[in-house]
């Protein structure tokens, strides 16, 4: 496809399960993101890849978040023994350009409940 | 701290009407601003965008303008429609080329609802 994808577009996690989200960005796309948006808010920034670097993970909210890129493209956000405040979409955009193009194509999200 | 503020939830007009969405901003090291827009159970869609060395960008129906000076950016659609109805963010971002790696802030979103 063109356009950025998620799966799975819903999760329904018990407290405690480990969870892994994944994104495949649009093909050539140096620039990857992911965003975690609560409900009734806007994104909010979680961590950054360019190509296969993690360049930024300041938005991470805990250790228990983790991503990774190995490849530079397919991307997969992984958070461990989850809890409740974890309950979010989580959005992943991508770029064309490596740092240097504002414009991000978001992916449809992936809707996590944690219960 | 929330740096980008979209201080009105929600936003109803009457079709063929204008439209307009306001953004506030606080931190000076924005240079980029953009419109999303977000339909039920899918990602923010890019609508339109202005760099902070311009106080106006327009691209059809959709304007936005920039006023630096006030730290406020806002979206006009003219002429409404009833597809236009959907969540809009405004977002900001510092410096792409930067550390910043182009990452964005985003507000909390203004519910439009355009009536026919």
């Amino acid at each position: 496809g063109a356009g950025v994808s998620q799966s799975p577009r819903y999760k329904v996690a018990k407290r405690g399960q480990d969870v892994a989200l994944r994104c495949d960005p649009i093909s050539g796309h140096v620039s990857l993101f992911w965003y975690q948006q609560a409900l009734g808010q806007g994104p909010e920034f979680l961590t950054y890849f360019q190509n296969e670097a993690q360049l930024d993970k300041s938005g991470l909210p805990s250790d228990r978040f983790f991503a990774e890129r190995p490849e530079g493209s397919v991307s997969t956000l992984k958070i461990q023994r989850t809890q409740q405040e974890d309950s979010a979409v989580y959005l992943c955009a991508s770029s064309l350009l490596g740092g240097n193009s504002y414009e991000q194509y978001f992916g449809p999200g992936t809707r996590l409940t944690v219960t | 701290d929330q740096q980008v503020k979209q201080n009105s939830p929600s936003l109803s007009v009457q079709e063929g009407r204008i439209s307009i969405l306001n953004c506030d901003y606080t931190n000076s090291m924005f240079d980029y601003f953009l419109w999303y827009k977000k339909y039920p159970a899918e990602g923010p869609t890019f609508l339109i965008s202005i760099s902070s060395i311009k106080d106006k960008n327009e691209d059809g129906r959709f304007t936005v303008f920039l006023n630096k000076s006030a730290k406020h950016l806002s979206l006009h659609i003219v002429p409404s429609q009833p597809g236009d109805s959907a969540v809009y963010f405004c977002a900001a971002s510092a410096g792409a080329g930067g550390t910043s790696y182009g990452k964005l802030t985003f507000g909390q979103g203004t519910i439009l609802t355009v009536h026919p």
